[in-house]
């Protein structure tokens, strides 16, 4: 069966610095994987999805992801945060089918 | 842009009752999934829905679980009998194609409370 790991429950960072949500993945089948946001009282956003393209993803609002199958990773990035960006990030995975499995989730925190 | 509207925002209900989870997915979309987040815990796939019938049910989604598309553009999760374990956001989603080749548009949820 297929999972996400989510390293870190709460990603605090500076305002204008590197935004890193680690996510490591475990799938039987070549994964599709896939990272959504959510605002607070807003529904689930998806930034970017992996669907064994390119093994760099780039997104909305400047994050980007890239697929390491050697590491089953599959982290969210990017290269300078912003007060906006506060949020909670979840990581998903899907084996080919309809349904998508989620990670707990990461709350970042921007720092001014 | 159109957009998944979900009622109630958030609903209040006695141990042992009924509820209806209501949502409006957007107008061209042709599969539809309910998912639910407990608190502090991860978001939990619980049906997929297509063509009018049920396509894939988690472990989760038992007897006491129905969904159904009753007039082509409400699409509504049914809850027959509640338990405390049911508190937690429900989240109606929409796709016009399969999840993996289109992206799902997600509503905002109803926050579910069993007393």
């Amino acid at each position: 069966a297929q999972s996400v790991t989510q390293l870190g429950s709460h990603v605090s960072v500076s305002e204008g610095a590197l935004v890193l949500l680690r996510c490591n993945y475990s799938s039987s089948v070549p994964p599709y994987l896939f990272w959504y946001v959510q605002y607070p009282n807003q529904g689930l956003q998806l930034l970017l999805k992996y669907t064994s393209a390119a093994t760099l993803v780039k997104g909305i609002n400047g994050f980007e992801a890239e697929f390491k199958k050697s590491e089953t990773s599959f982290h969210l990035t990017k290269p300078s945060a912003h007060m906006s960006d506060a949020a909670e990030y979840f990581c998903a995975v899907s084996n080919r089918d309809d349904k998508i499995i989620f990670g707990k989730g990461t709350r970042l925190h921007i720092l001014p | 842009e159109p957009e998944v509207t979900q009622t109630p925002s958030h609903q209040v209900t006695q141990m042992g009752q009924e509820v209806i989870l209501r949502c409006v997915p957007i107008s061209n979309h042709l599969y539809f999934y309910w998912y639910r987040q407990i608190l502090g815990q991860k978001v939990e796939f619980l049906v997929s829905f297509y063509n009018n019938e049920i396509s894939e049910k988690s472990e989760i989604f038992d007897d006491q679980f129905s969904v159904e598309r009753p007039d082509g553009s409400n699409f509504t999760l049914k809850i027959r009998s509640t338990k405390l374990e049911d508190s937690a956001m429900y989240f109606c989603a929409g796709t016009r194609g399969r999840p993996i080749t289109d992206t799902q548009y997600f509503g905002p949820g109803t926050r579910l409370t069993v007393l």
